[in-house]
């Protein structure tokens, strides 16, 4: 299966603790995306990060990508009770067509 | 004004029936999706249309037959129903088929007695 992983499974901090979510992959890639899935809802696209990409950033989202360690990570700074949700990272499975490759999802909880 | 909009929301039905999901995008994108969650938040791609035109078709079994009308509208069709098939369907829509972020709708679960 070329489903990526990721971990945590889930990850419970409180109010302006960080959180780290990590996601592995198998195959090469042209760009790697992270989602927030809220309960009930659809997917929200968070970060699109490329393949000659290491980091990028985007207000309190900090994401990494190692393609030698076919990994990448999620930091959400000084967490909010609202950013409680599932975290999935996708890939594009180094193919020519836009079709996404989820990891399993971590599911944060964000304690008040 | 919802970007991607997926009717009906909730689907209960019994084995055996036939069923269709229906979605719309208001974004002016070429390219649409369904996907698949299942009951452990497991997402699969199911199938894919480019300005009406089938580029993913991830060995689904046929009782599942997805319809572009326009650009803008993709529907799927479910016949014959299974236990199986009980999940959360997503529709999504990109710009084009280029790697770029997917929208998503807020889902349809389909629920089989």
């Amino acid at each position: 299966s070329q489903q990526g992983e990721e971990d945590p499974q889930a990850l419970s901090i409180q109010e302006g603790e960080n959180a780290t979510m990590n996601c592995s992959y198998k195959t090469s890639i042209n760009n790697l995306q992270w989602y927030r899935q809220n309960s009930g809802r659809g997917l929200v696209h968070l970060i699109l990060i490329r393949s000659n990409e290491r980091e990028k950033h985007s207000g309190r989202l900090r994401v990494t990508l190692d393609t030698s360690k076919k990994s990448s990570s999620l930091l959400i700074t000084a967490s909010r009770a609202a950013d409680t949700a599932s975290y999935f990272c996708a890939t594009d499975g180094g193919g020519a067509t836009n079709k996404l490759i989820f990891g399993t999802g971590t599911l944060l909880a964000v304690q008040p | 004004d919802t970007a991607v909009s997926q009717t009906p929301k909730y689907l209960v039905t019994q084995m055996g029936n036939d069923k269709s999901i229906k979605c719309e995008q208001n974004l002016g994108h070429d390219t649409m999706y369904w996907y698949k969650q299942d009951s452990k938040k497991f997402l699969k791609i199911m199938f894919s249309y480019n300005n009406k035109e089938l580029i993913i078709n991830e060995t689904v079994p046929n009782r599942f037959s997805p319809k572009s009308p326009d650009k803008a509208h993709l529907n799927l069709h479910i016949n014959s129903l299974e236990l199986g098939d009980s999940a959360v369907y997503f529709c999504a829509s990109s710009q084009d088929t280029g790697f770029q972020p997917q929208h998503f709708g807020d889902g349809t679960r389909l629920s089989i007695l």
